[in-house]
C-alpha cells in the first residue's frame, strides 16, 4: 500500500536562508507525488506535483522538489525563505495500487524567523 | 467561479446531536472527498465518491455517513456527535474520477463537540 512519511514535524529557518522539507514515500507502482501548503486558518493549496515527467519539478512561490526513485524521496526546497512561507506543508502520494486515492503525510510546520 | 464551497465555517454541537456539513462544487468534478484534520495527524480520509450515486469509505469512516445524489453536492452527516469528532473538516474535489489530478479544497469547517 502507498504511504508517505514526512521526516520533520517542525522546521525552523531564518528569513533568507534555504528551506528543506523532507518527504519519503512508499509505492509499488509509479507514484504521483504532490506538495500542498496550508497557511494559518486557510484551506490547502497545491504547490507542485510530479507525475512521471521531469524529475525536478518547479512549483509556485519559488519552491521546487526532486523525485529520487532510488531514495524514494520527494524533498521540497526553496533557496531563500520569506516570512510569508510560514505555513504547514503536506506531502501526498497516490498510485494505482491505492486506486489513486491520495494519502497525506502528517505535515511539516515551517517557522520562519526574521 | 466559486470552486468548492463548505458550510458552515464553524459549528458547536453537544454530544449526541446530529448535523450535516455541506459541500458543493461548481467545476463538474467527478471525485469528491471528505477529510478531517487533527494536530500532528495530517489529513485523514473519511469518505469519498468517484461519481454521482457512488460512495466509499476512507481511513476513518466510523460515525459519518455520506451520499452523492448529484455531481455538485457531497454532504457529510454526523449521526450522533462525539467529542472525538472535534476537528477541522475539509471537502476536496478533483476532475474526471480518481486520478493523479490535484485536489481542490474548500476552506474548512471547524467543529467542536462538547
Amino acid at each position: 500500500a502507498q504511504s508517505v512519511t514526512q521526516l520533520d514535524s517542525h522546521v525552523s529557518v531564518s528569513e533568507g536562508t534555504p528551506v528543506l522539507l523532507r518527504c519519503n514515500y512508499s509505492s509499488s507502482y509509479s507514484p504521483s507525488l504532490f506538495w500542498y501548503v496550508q497557511h494559518p486558518n486557510k484551506g490547502l493549496q497545491l504547490l507542485l506535483k510530479y507525475t512521471s515527467a521531469a524529475t525536478l519539478v518547479k512549483g509556485i512561490n519559488g519552491f521546487e522538489a526532486e523525485f529520487k526513485k532510488s531514495e524514494t524521496s520527494f524533498h521540497l526546497t526553496k533557496p531563500s525563505a520569506h516570512m510569508s512561507d510560514a505555513a504547514e506543508y503536506f506531502c501526498v502520494v497516490s498510485d494505482l495500487g491505492g486506486s489513486y486515492i491520495p494519502t497525506f503525510g502528517r505535515g511539516t510546520s515551517l517557522i520562519v524567523h526574521p | 467561479n466559486a470552486g468548492v464551497t463548505q458550510t458552515p465555517k464553524f459549528q458547536v454541537l453537544k454530544t449526541g446531536q446530529s448535523m450535516t456539513l455541506q459541500c458543493a462544487q461548481d467545476m463538474n468534478h467527478e471525485y469528491m472527498s471528505w477529510y478531517r484534520q487533527d494536530p500532528g495527524m495530517g489529513l485523514r480520509l473519511i469518505h469519498y465518491s468517484v461519481g454521482a450515486g457512488i460512495t466509499d469509505q476512507g481511513e476513518v469512516p466510523n460515525g459519518y455517513n455520506v451520499s452523492r445524489s448529484t455531481t455538485e453536492d457531497f454532504p457529510l452527516r454526523l449521526l450522533s456527535a462525539a467529542p472525538s469528532q472535534t476537528s477541522v473538516y475539509f471537502c476536496a474535489s478533483s476532475p474526471a474520477g480518481v486520478s493523479n489530478e490535484k485536489l481542490f479544497f474548500g476552506s474548512g469547517t471547524q467543529l467542536s463537540v462538547l
